[in-house]
């Protein structure tokens, strides 16, 4: 069985600061697939990056940066310079070889100005 | 930029309908997807499609659900006689086809409110 955890279901920050997301996940399956998608107030689901198990290079895509430690099962989402347009859920999920894909409970980021 | 497209936005219907929701996959993509949402929960995987048939599908997919492709561009999904938990917002996701660089991308929702 697959599982995906986002321990913080909450975050706040102010304008500018960097935060992290943590994502932990448990699968048995030696090739996965693991994403990161945001969902804004508006309710869609907007793809921001993935990774496939067998390539752990991080990534780094302007303000937007992924740490992903097979090691530790974890996939974590830093953004930079927080900007109030960050503000949304943010989802992090992972795919077996279907792609079907098993999303953690999602955290919400508050950025306040 | 092709995107997935879902009618209608929302639905409200009574217990115990009949509702079709409807998706517009992108137009080369051959693997199809519904999940849903209940308000304030996590996303959750339904059912996936490809060739015509249902490759997996998850313990909420059960025989009141149906899904089809009835023509080259839609992909429904059925729900037989709601219940009030069926209240989410259902998604539709396609994707190309290699898994291995491949993404699911995700049409707007249908929100589907049950009285």
């Amino acid at each position: 069985a697959q599982k995906v955890t986002q321990a913080q279901t909450e975050i706040s920050v102010v304008e500018k600061e960097d935060v992290t997301l943590d994502c932990v996940y448990e699968t048995r399956d030696t090739t996965y697939y693991l994403f990161w998608y945001k969902q804004p107030p508006s309710g869609e689901l907007v793809f921001l990056i993935r990774r496939n198990s067998f390539d752990e290079q991080n990534e780094i895509s302007g303000r937007y940066s992924w740490n992903f430690q097979k090691s530790t099962s974890s996939f974590n989402f830093t953004i930079t310079a927080s900007q109030v347009v960050d503000s949304a859920v943010y989802f992090c999920a992972l795919g077996n070889a279907g792609n079907m894909l098993t999303f953690g409970g999602g955290t919400r980021l508050m950025v306040k100005p | 930029e092709p995107e997935v497209t879902q009618t209608p936005s929302h639905q409200v219907t009574q217990m115990g309908q009949e509702v079709i929701l409807r998706c517009v996959p992108i137009s080369n993509h051959l693997y199809f997807y519904w999940y849903r949402q209940i308000l304030g929960q996590k996303v959750e995987f339904l059912v996936s499609f490809y060739n015509n048939e249902i490759s997996e599908k998850s313990e909420i997919f059960d025989d009141q659900f149906s899904v089809e492709r009835p023509d080259g561009s839609n992909f429904t999904l059925k729900i037989r006689s709601t219940k009030l938990e069926d209240s989410a917002m259902y998604f539709c996701a396609s994707r190309k086809g290699d898994r291995h660089t491949d993404t699911q991308y995700f049409g707007p929702g249908t929100r589907l409110t049950v009285l």
